[in-house]
């Protein structure tokens, strides 16, 4: 069975603030993997996408991938109250696996 | 800027009931695909499907569940005789490409089940 892991949360940050949002997944063959954001009743939005191992930076977002650990981070620099949502990992093994997303708060 | 959308954004049916969640992806896309969420847990892949036909199914879509396309924008896709553990949303996206960074997922239509 192929997992996508993440911490539920909520992680709390103070705006401004650097969020770090973690993912593990358990298929060594998967190549691709994804940063979705979903606001409470809305379909999930991409944010992010990473092939390569090291870092992809777009803004004030960076994805981050390790492929030996199997780990997939997020940071969002400056956070804003607006970037309150949940973060779903998910990663592509021919077709899309999403972890259970983790809740960040970030408040005023 | 094109967007994928679904009707109706509600639904409410009766447990055994037949219900048909459609779809019409963005245009030029030609890979498509349902997903499904469960309140308060995760996207779930339940079928692609490409040039006409399915690519992949999950374990949940079992045959109780079918897809079409039955013109050349609608998608859709149908449950037979609804559960009550067949609440959920469901989403629906669509690409331009098989790599899924191009995958765009419609607003959903919350399915609830009595």
């Amino acid at each position: 069975q192929k997992e996508v892991e993440q911490n539920s949360g909520p992680l709390s940050v103070p705006e401004g603030a650097i969020a770090s949002l973690n993912c593990t997944y358990s298929d060594r063959g998967s190549q691709s993997f994804f940063w979705y954001r979903q606001y409470s009743g809305k379909s999930p939005e991409l944010i992010m996408f990473i092939y390569s191992n090291g870092d992809k930076e777009d803004g004030r977002f960076t994805a981050q991938l390790n492929k030996a650990s199997q780990y997939v981070s997020l940071l969002i620099r400056d956070s804003q109250p607006s970037d309150s949502a949940t973060y779903l990992c998910a990663v592509d093994t021919d077709k899309l696996i999403f972890g259970t997303g983790t809740r960040l708060q970030v408040f005023p | 800027e094109p967007e994928v959308t679904q009707t109706p954004s509600h639904q409410v049916t009766q447990m055994g009931q037949e219900v048909i969640l459609r779809c019409v992806p963005i245009s030029n896309h030609l890979y498509f695909y349902w997903y499904r969420q469960i309140l308060g847990q995760k996207v779930e892949f339940l079928v692609s499907f490409y040039n006409n036909e399915i690519s992949e199914k999950s374990e949940i879509f079992d045959d109780q569940f079918s897809v079409e396309r039955p013109d050349g924008s609608n998608f859709t896709l149908k449950i037979r005789s609804t559960k009550l553990e067949d609440s959920a949303m469901y989403f629906c996206a669509s690409s331009d490409r098989r790599l899924s960074e191009t995958q765009y997922f419609g607003p959903g239509t919350r399915l609830l089940v009595l």
